[in-house]
């Protein structure tokens, strides 16, 4: 157990709607990172938070948008859903901004009829 | 731009049957290497930190080694239950973000 929580643990939903997925980061951490894990693609960075600010950006599509609240828990918000977005979301934090050990949540299945 | 690449994708060995697996990586300023356990429909549990060339780190079957150009995770007699994806990852960016990225991994299934 990596000290990180991830709700819910799946996520059945249509085409064109909107989600939110949480994540609480480790008891301590300031920083909070998304990732995206397809078959294809592999695990692929999203966004990353710092202590509520936005501190690096990665492949993140304009449709999702993260937030990190000021409990350190964050959202991911995905909208306008398209079959392509079925895939697993991780969060997972870190001591500090620069981040180099990073410890993952379990992991939000989405699968997008 | 940074780059990590894994081989072979996917190995099956014999319970017993040493073995390693290879992470090559292009990067601009190493900070660090990173080798994480996944399995199916799990998050990645992180394994070791390498930080520089020539250090080892070990736990349990598996080494992990580093040279300036790539990393290997030595499993030494492995078990079934060592059967998992093995991610091996760079931060990249500047010391004020430090965003993973990611080889594709490498399924390594040990028979009984």
């Amino acid at each position: 157990d990596s000290g990180v929580t991830q709700t819910p643990k799946h996520l059945i939903t249509a085409t064109g709607q909107r989600v939110t997925l949480r994540c609480s980061p480790r008891s301590g951490d300031l920083s909070v990172y998304w990732y995206q894990q397809s078959l294809d693609q592999g695990l692929q960075f999203l966004i990353q938070y710092y202590n509520g600010e936005e501190r690096a950006k990665g492949n993140i599509l304009e449709r999702f948008s993260a937030q990190q609240f000021p409990d350190l828990h964050s959202e991911l918000n995905l909208s306008s859903l398209e079959l392509g977005d079925s895939a697993l979301y991780f969060c997972a934090s870190s001591a500090d901004a620069g981040g180099i050990e990073q410890y993952f949540g379990p992991g939000t299945r989405l699968t997008v009829t | 731009e940074d780059q990590v690449t894994q081989s072979p994708e996917a190995l099956r060995l014999q319970e017993g049957e040493s073995s390693s697996l290879n992470c090559s990586y292009t990067v601009s300023g190493l900070r660090g290497l990173f080798w994480y356990r996944q399995d199916p429909g799990k998050g990645p549990e992180f394994l070791f930190t390498l930080y520089s060339a020539g250090e080892e780190k070990e736990k349990e079957r598996l080494k992990a080694t580093l040279t300036k150009k790539e990393s290997f995770l030595h499993i030494t007699a492995p078990k079934p239950e060592d059967s998992a994806t093995y991610l091996c990852a760079v931060p990249a960016g500047t010391g004020a973000n430090s965003k993973l990225t990611f080889g594709k991994g490498i399924t390594l299934s040990v028979r009984p």
